[in-house]
């Protein structure tokens, strides 16, 4: 079936740590790749987006992703979490251009001091 | 710039009353618009989406309808709200370089 994971339901990290979130999916094509985070209460905010070209895609708040093939992963790093970042992360896709996001179930971040 | 507007931002109602959800999107023409819902502890589900005025795709089988009577706007409602309705409802539009979420809606059905 067609699916997205996100392997990890919560993760904590200290500030400062860098941190990987895990995303894989299973399409028969190549999907469209996002990653959204989410605070508290408010929608969702687009940190970075993979479409084709370089498989390493950097977003905003200084977070990057890699689409690797292979593996049918997107995971999405952050060299040094702030306080900040502590927030719900969603990974979706797109399988049709369009059509509708499908995502997974979200990994909760605890950033501790 | 393009914008999406989603209201109202908190809603309580009651069992079995009716619901109107409203989105508007500025800045752009003819958007795919689409309704999800968040449960507590799930992720998102796609409810409803549409390509055009009047065309209306369902994903779930529900007590819940939508309507796109203009090109950028979006109604999701209810004629009867039930328990289960309860959770965050999330409005997005794209027009195929990316999807853009509106603030969303925290219903809670007492």
């Amino acid at each position: 079936a067609q699916s997205v994971t996100q392997p990890d339901i919560h993760i904590t990290v200290s500030e400062g740590a860098s941190l990987e979130l895990r995303c894989n999916y299973s399409y028969g094509a190549t999907p469209y790749l996002f990653w959204y985070v989410q605070s508290p209460g408010q929608g969702l905010q687009l940190l970075l987006k993979y479409f084709s070209g370089d498989t390493l895609v950097q977003g905003i708040k200084g977070f990057e992703a890699e689409f690797k093939r292979s593996q049918s992963s997107f995971n999405l790093r952050k060299p040094s979490v702030h306080w900040s970042d502590a927030a719900e992360y969603f990974c979706a896709v797109d399988v049709n251009s369009g059509y509708a996001l499908n995502f997974g179930k979200g990994t909760s971040l605890l950033v501790t001091p | 710039s393009q914008t999406i507007h989603q209201w109202p931002a908190t809603l309580v109602q009651p069992v079995g009353s009716p619901l109107s959800l409203e989105c508007t999107v500025e800045g752009t023409s003819n958007p795919n618009l689409y309704w999800y819902r968040q449960a507590a502890g799930r992720g998102l589900q796609l409810l409803f989406y549409s390509v055009g005025i009047g065309q209306i795709s369902s994903e779930v089988p529900q007590n819940l309808s939508a309507s796109r009577p203009q090109d950028r706007q979006f109604i999701l409602s209810s004629k009867k709200l039930l328990l289960s309705d309860s959770g965050f409802y999330l409005c997005a539009w794209t027009s195929g370089a990316g999807y853009t979420f509106g603030s969303g809606t925290r219903l809670t059905v007492v």
